[in-house]
């Protein structure tokens, strides 16, 4: 198993532009998060979703959105990316019943310029 | 009372001591409290967690101390060593479901 992997690893935006960050996870987990991780400030959690077609918004929504069209994908879009969306962004899943440990992928280092 | 505090901010130990890391909360609700480790360039990863109806928890060098009348949880780690310098985050959740986490504590464990 591969867990959960994040692409791309390092992305430079300038203001006002839009990507897509992606997440996939093969341990067929059906609650999937997206957090970003400040310096000093843990992590916040964006969106999240309980399963496909189903997602939410958690602390930190606003400038994101997600979508959840299959069990294993959960993108992280950015919209007109600002600076104060330079971040690390953590992609974590976690399976339904039983333990309650969440899997984070590598992360993704964005920076707005 | 969503929150979590954390601290210290930072540690500094010498090899073979003992690092004692101490987080609080608010929310009553709150069942689940993790900790996890994360190195440099990594994401976290579960290092040892409890629920509220032990007062404490050990898995090797790693311990946890709950205590639910004070809401406080620490992670102590015993006979620290150079490889346990990282960042710990304590979180906390109900049900396991939408995670709250610690500011984060960055341990540093001199040789």
């Amino acid at each position: 198993n591969a867990g959960v992997t994040q692409t791309p690893k390092f992305r430079i935006l300038k203001i006002g532009q839009s990507m897509t960050l992606q997440c996939t996870q093969d341990m067929n987990h059906n609650y999937m998060y997206w957090y970003r991780q400040d310096p000093g400030m843990g992590l916040k959690l964006i969106y999240y979703s309980v399963g496909a077609g189903i997602t939410d918004k958690g602390e930190v929504p606003n400038g994101y959105n997600v979508s959840r069209s299959t069990t294993e994908d959960f993108p992280l879009r950015l919209e007109l990316a600002a600076p104060s969306q330079t971040s690390v962004y953590f992609c974590a899943s976690r399976e339904l019943a039983g333990s309650d440990t969440q899997y984070f992928g590598p992360g993704t280092r964005l920076t707005v310029l | 009372q969503q929150q979590v505090k954390q601290s210290p901010q930072s540690l500094i130990v010498q090899k073979g001591g003992i690092s004692i890391i101490n987080c609080a909360y608010e929310n009553t609700a709150f069942d689940y409290f993790p900790w996890y480790q994360q190195f440099p360039g990594k994401g976290p990863a579960l290092l040892i967690a409890i629920r509220p109806d032990v007062s404490e928890k050990k898995e090797g060098r790693f311990t946890i101390s709950f205590n639910k009348s004070a809401k406080q949880f620490s992670l102590h780690i015993m006979d620290s060593q150079p490889g346990d310098s990282a960042t710990y985050f304590c979180a906390a959740s109900t049900g396991g479901f939408k995670t709250i986490f610690g500011a984060g504590t960055r341990l540093f464990v001199k040789a």
